[in-house]
Protein backbone atom coordinates (compact mmCIF):
# COMPACT_ATOMS: atom_id res chain seq x y z
CA UNK A 1 0.00 0.00 0.00
CA UNK A 2 0.96 3.37 -0.72
CA UNK A 3 2.43 5.54 2.21
CA UNK A 4 -0.59 7.89 2.63
CA UNK A 5 -1.94 9.37 5.89
CA UNK A 6 -4.88 11.95 6.39
CA UNK A 7 -5.03 13.62 9.47
CA UNK A 8 -8.25 14.29 10.76
CA UNK A 9 -9.80 10.71 9.92
CA UNK A 10 -13.27 12.20 11.39
CA UNK A 11 -14.10 15.14 12.48
CA UNK A 12 -17.53 17.69 13.52
CA UNK A 13 -16.72 21.47 13.21
CA UNK A 14 -19.63 24.26 13.26
CA UNK A 15 -20.32 26.78 10.95
CA UNK A 16 -17.73 29.59 10.30
CA UNK A 17 -14.89 27.82 12.19
CA UNK A 18 -11.75 27.45 10.06
CA UNK A 19 -10.48 23.68 9.54
CA UNK A 20 -7.46 21.84 8.51
CA UNK A 21 -7.11 18.81 6.92
CA UNK A 22 -3.09 17.49 6.24
CA UNK A 23 -2.15 14.29 3.94
CA UNK A 24 1.37 13.22 4.83
CA UNK A 25 2.88 10.93 2.04
CA UNK A 26 6.24 8.85 2.65
CA UNK A 27 6.49 7.77 -1.40
CA UNK A 28 7.97 11.22 -2.41
CA UNK A 29 5.69 11.41 -5.15
CA UNK A 30 5.65 14.57 -6.71
CA UNK A 31 1.77 15.25 -7.36
CA UNK A 32 -0.86 15.42 -4.38
CA UNK A 33 -4.49 15.89 -5.34
CA UNK A 34 -7.56 16.88 -3.08
CA UNK A 35 -10.97 15.30 -3.33
CA UNK A 36 -14.35 15.04 -2.11
CA UNK A 37 -16.39 12.03 -2.35
CA UNK A 38 -20.48 13.34 -2.34
CA UNK A 39 -23.58 11.05 -3.12
CA UNK A 40 -24.49 11.39 -5.77
CA UNK A 41 -21.68 14.04 -7.42
CA UNK A 42 -18.82 11.20 -7.26
CA UNK A 43 -15.29 12.30 -6.71
CA UNK A 44 -14.43 15.70 -7.61
CA UNK A 45 -11.21 17.55 -7.58
CA UNK A 46 -10.69 20.51 -4.97
CA UNK A 47 -6.88 21.63 -5.56
CA UNK A 48 -3.62 19.42 -6.55
CA UNK A 49 -0.35 20.29 -6.59
CA UNK A 50 2.93 19.42 -8.88
CA UNK A 51 5.68 20.66 -6.03
CA UNK A 52 6.63 22.59 -3.40
CA UNK A 53 4.34 25.45 -3.16
CA UNK A 54 3.35 24.51 -6.56
CA UNK A 55 -0.69 24.63 -6.61
CA UNK A 56 -3.60 24.73 -9.17
CA UNK A 57 -7.67 24.94 -8.23
CA UNK A 58 -9.26 22.03 -9.66
CA UNK A 59 -13.09 21.99 -10.53
CA UNK A 60 -14.60 22.63 -6.86
CA UNK A 61 -12.31 24.98 -5.39
CA UNK A 62 -14.61 28.12 -4.11
CA UNK A 63 -14.31 28.19 -0.40
CA UNK A 64 -10.70 26.14 -0.45
CA UNK A 65 -7.18 26.78 0.05
CA UNK A 66 -4.02 24.48 -0.19
CA UNK A 67 -0.48 25.09 0.90
CA UNK A 68 2.44 22.47 0.50
CA UNK A 69 5.31 23.93 2.14
CA UNK A 70 7.36 20.53 2.03
CA UNK A 71 7.40 17.44 -0.67
CA UNK A 72 5.86 15.34 1.96
CA UNK A 73 2.59 17.23 3.47
CA UNK A 74 -0.29 19.09 1.49
CA UNK A 75 -2.74 20.44 3.62
CA UNK A 76 -6.10 21.57 2.56
CA UNK A 77 -8.12 24.53 4.88
CA UNK A 78 -11.74 25.75 4.86
CA UNK A 79 -11.35 29.23 5.63
CA UNK A 80 -14.76 29.15 7.34
CA UNK A 81 -16.61 25.91 6.82
CA UNK A 82 -20.38 26.00 6.07
CA UNK A 83 -22.98 23.23 6.02
CA UNK A 84 -22.31 22.14 2.18
CA UNK A 85 -18.50 21.46 3.01
CA UNK A 86 -19.90 18.03 4.64
CA UNK A 87 -18.21 15.49 3.01
CA UNK A 88 -15.68 12.97 2.84
CA UNK A 89 -12.43 14.32 1.88
CA UNK A 90 -9.31 11.99 0.08
CA UNK A 91 -5.61 12.65 -0.59
CA UNK A 92 -3.87 11.49 -3.70
CA UNK A 93 -0.88 11.30 -5.10
CA UNK A 94 0.99 10.24 -8.05
CA UNK A 95 4.61 9.85 -9.29
CA UNK A 96 4.61 11.05 -12.53
CA UNK A 97 1.62 13.57 -13.37
CA UNK A 98 -2.17 12.77 -14.35
CA UNK A 99 -1.16 11.49 -18.06
CA UNK A 100 0.95 8.73 -17.22
CA UNK A 101 0.99 8.44 -13.32
CA UNK A 102 -1.17 6.02 -11.00
CA UNK A 103 -2.94 7.46 -8.78
CA UNK A 104 -3.11 5.94 -5.20
CA UNK A 105 -5.82 7.33 -2.48
CA UNK A 106 -5.67 7.66 1.21
CA UNK A 107 -8.42 6.30 3.42
CA UNK A 108 -10.02 9.70 3.67
CA UNK A 109 -11.41 12.38 6.40
CA UNK A 110 -14.80 12.65 7.01
CA UNK A 111 -15.89 16.04 7.92
CA UNK A 112 -19.20 16.96 9.40
CA UNK A 113 -20.11 20.61 9.47
CA UNK A 114 -22.86 21.51 11.89
CA UNK B 1 -16.75 18.05 -20.45
CA UNK B 2 -16.00 14.80 -20.01
CA UNK B 3 -18.64 12.45 -18.42
CA UNK B 4 -18.15 9.04 -17.22
CA UNK B 5 -21.25 6.74 -17.00
CA UNK B 6 -21.00 3.46 -15.12
CA UNK B 7 -24.01 0.83 -15.76
CA UNK B 8 -25.14 -1.05 -13.86
CA UNK B 9 -25.09 0.98 -10.38
CA UNK B 10 -25.47 -2.49 -8.75
CA UNK B 11 -24.26 -6.14 -9.47
CA UNK B 12 -25.60 -9.03 -7.87
CA UNK B 13 -23.80 -12.57 -8.91
CA UNK B 14 -23.19 -15.88 -7.14
CA UNK B 15 -19.76 -16.97 -6.55
CA UNK B 16 -18.37 -17.90 -8.81
CA UNK B 17 -20.03 -16.16 -12.15
CA UNK B 18 -17.61 -14.13 -14.08
CA UNK B 19 -18.41 -10.70 -13.66
CA UNK B 20 -18.47 -7.83 -16.03
CA UNK B 21 -18.20 -3.70 -15.56
CA UNK B 22 -18.74 -1.16 -18.18
CA UNK B 23 -17.37 2.11 -18.35
CA UNK B 24 -18.25 4.45 -20.67
CA UNK B 25 -16.64 8.07 -21.79
CA UNK B 26 -17.93 10.78 -23.86
CA UNK B 27 -14.65 12.34 -25.25
CA UNK B 28 -12.29 9.29 -26.61
CA UNK B 29 -9.06 12.04 -26.51
CA UNK B 30 -8.20 10.45 -23.29
CA UNK B 31 -4.50 9.58 -21.94
CA UNK B 32 -5.34 6.78 -19.68
CA UNK B 33 -8.27 4.59 -17.52
CA UNK B 34 -7.63 4.11 -14.16
CA UNK B 35 -10.08 1.44 -12.53
CA UNK B 36 -10.25 1.22 -8.59
CA UNK B 37 -12.07 -0.29 -5.69
CA UNK B 38 -13.58 1.18 -2.87
CA UNK B 39 -14.71 -0.90 0.38
CA UNK B 40 -17.36 0.71 2.35
CA UNK B 41 -15.83 3.51 4.44
CA UNK B 42 -12.63 3.00 2.69
CA UNK B 43 -10.27 5.13 0.25
CA UNK B 44 -9.94 4.03 -3.15
CA UNK B 45 -7.64 1.34 -4.19
CA UNK B 46 -6.02 1.20 -7.60
CA UNK B 47 -6.61 -1.85 -9.59
CA UNK B 48 -5.46 -1.32 -13.35
CA UNK B 49 -4.32 1.70 -15.25
CA UNK B 50 -4.23 1.60 -18.93
CA UNK B 51 -2.49 4.04 -20.78
CA UNK B 52 -4.11 5.01 -24.00
CA UNK B 53 -1.57 3.41 -26.35
CA UNK B 54 -2.51 -0.10 -24.44
CA UNK B 55 -5.55 -2.33 -25.26
CA UNK B 56 -5.48 -3.99 -22.11
CA UNK B 57 -4.07 -4.71 -18.91
CA UNK B 58 -4.07 -7.72 -16.74
CA UNK B 59 -3.67 -8.26 -12.97
CA UNK B 60 -4.79 -11.89 -11.36
CA UNK B 61 -7.81 -12.22 -12.18
CA UNK B 62 -8.39 -8.96 -13.38
CA UNK B 63 -8.86 -7.80 -17.06
CA UNK B 64 -9.48 -4.11 -18.53
CA UNK B 65 -9.99 -3.54 -22.18
CA UNK B 66 -10.17 -0.13 -23.33
CA UNK B 67 -11.81 1.03 -26.56
CA UNK B 68 -10.86 4.66 -27.09
CA UNK B 69 -12.32 4.85 -30.41
CA UNK B 70 -16.11 3.67 -28.93
CA UNK B 71 -15.36 5.14 -25.89
CA UNK B 72 -15.44 2.35 -23.71
CA UNK B 73 -13.87 0.52 -20.83
CA UNK B 74 -14.50 -3.00 -19.18
CA UNK B 75 -12.92 -4.30 -16.41
CA UNK B 76 -13.29 -8.63 -15.84
CA UNK B 77 -13.40 -10.19 -12.86
CA UNK B 78 -12.90 -13.76 -13.52
CA UNK B 79 -14.59 -16.35 -10.48
CA UNK B 80 -15.60 -13.78 -8.42
CA UNK B 81 -15.94 -14.65 -4.73
CA UNK B 82 -17.44 -12.97 -2.04
CA UNK B 83 -14.08 -10.83 -1.07
CA UNK B 84 -15.30 -9.24 -4.66
CA UNK B 85 -17.62 -7.31 -2.99
CA UNK B 86 -17.22 -3.71 -3.24
CA UNK B 87 -17.82 -1.01 -5.26
CA UNK B 88 -15.86 -0.01 -8.32
CA UNK B 89 -14.47 2.94 -10.01
CA UNK B 90 -13.73 3.82 -13.32
CA UNK B 91 -11.48 7.48 -14.16
CA UNK B 92 -10.31 8.79 -17.87
CA UNK B 93 -7.63 11.92 -17.58
CA UNK B 94 -8.58 13.75 -20.50
CA UNK B 95 -6.37 16.56 -22.62
CA UNK B 96 -7.24 18.65 -20.33
CA UNK B 97 -5.03 16.55 -17.52
CA UNK B 98 -8.68 16.55 -15.56
CA UNK B 99 -9.41 13.37 -14.02
CA UNK B 100 -13.29 12.09 -14.21
CA UNK B 101 -14.61 9.43 -12.59
CA UNK B 102 -17.81 7.69 -12.61
CA UNK B 103 -20.21 6.91 -10.34
CA UNK B 104 -19.46 3.11 -9.80
CA UNK B 105 -20.98 -0.03 -9.96
CA UNK B 106 -21.69 -1.77 -6.44
CA UNK B 107 -20.91 -5.39 -6.82
CA UNK B 108 -22.64 -7.92 -4.13
CA UNK B 109 -21.15 -11.53 -4.74
CA UNK B 110 -23.16 -14.30 -3.02
CA UNK B 111 -21.71 -17.21 -1.49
Amino acid sequence: DAGITQSPRHKVTETGTPVTLRCHQTENHRYMYWYRQDPGHGLRLIHYSYGVKDTDKGEVSDGYSVSRSKTEDFLLTLESATSSQTSVYFCAISETGPTTGELFFGEGSRLTVL
Amino acid sequence: KQEVTQIPAALSVPEGENLVLNCSFTDSAIYNLQWFRQDPGKGLTSLLLIQSSQREQTSGRLNASLDKSSGRSTLYIAASQPGDSATYLCAAISNDYKLSFGAGTTVTVRA
